[in-house]
């Protein structure tokens, strides 16, 4: 199916354990972007990617990794997981043209717990 | 840090009226987009406004762009039931990264 999907949907893990958020996207979209959600924050950029290979931090890259070795992937890991990193994340895709982003394509979202 | 700002945090309207959100915001843009986010889902675009833009449409959502004000608004017609979820706006200014606000809750009463 074409679109952008994440998995898993939830997921409930402890303190220190490492975690991966998993992103793709079928329209091979050159960008692709990780927000996480916090009620009173809105949504916060995490990491972005312009094409495979190239990444770069957002407003709050702490904690989080990221690559990209396939266009269509895009996946977040928590190295140590906190529980101030519990949040909803969503993982979207753009494209470029007309020198700005085109809209984004934002995908169904992870619901992470870290007790 | 958030660029841009909505106006209300939560609107409550009944079904028929017109529902307006606001969004300010605080450096020149390139352009402003407008995302609606059911409870639960992901965010889905509704328009994007140019910053040589001042008015867009699109079905009942009109989009007014005020650079010199530095905000934008966004005037739902005749809304639904179905029309409840947030509204974001998101800002793109000299680095073209999407910056988003905190959104307005919109509910439309049957």
């Amino acid at each position: 199916d074409a679109g952008i999907t994440q998995s898993p949907r939830y997921k409930i893990t402890e303190t220190g354990r490492q975690v991966t958020l998993m992103c793709h996207q079928t329209w091979s979209h050159s960008y692709m972007f990780w927000y996480r959600q916090d009620l009173g924050h809105g949504l916060r950029l995490i990491y972005y990617s312009a094409a495979a290979d190239i990444t770069d931090k957002g407003e709050v890259p702490d904690g989080y990794v990221v690559s990209r070795s396939k266009t269509e992937n895009f996946p977040l890991t928590l190295e140590s997981a906190t529980r101030s990193q519990t949040s909803v994340y969503f993982c979207a895709s753009s494209e470029w043209s007309s020198g700005t982003y085109n809209e984004q394509f934002f995908g169904p979202g992870t619901r992470l717990t870290v007790l | 840090s958030q660029q841009g700002e909505e106006d209300p945090q939560a609107l409550s309207i009944q079904e028929g009226e017109n529902a307006t959100m606001n969004c300010s915001y605080k450096t020149s843009i390139n352009n402003l987009q407008w995302y609606r986010q059911n409870s639960g889902r992901g965010l889905v675009h509704l328009i994007l406004i140019r910053s040589n833009e001042r008015e867009k449409h699109s079905g009942r959502l009109r989009v007014t762009l005020d650079t010199s004000k530095k905000s934008s608004s966004l005037l739902i017609t005749a809304s639904r039931a179905a029309d409840t979820a947030s509204y974001f706006c998101a800002t793109t200014g000299g680095s073209y990264i999407p910056t988003f606000g905190r959104g307005t809750s919109l509910i439309v009463h049957p």
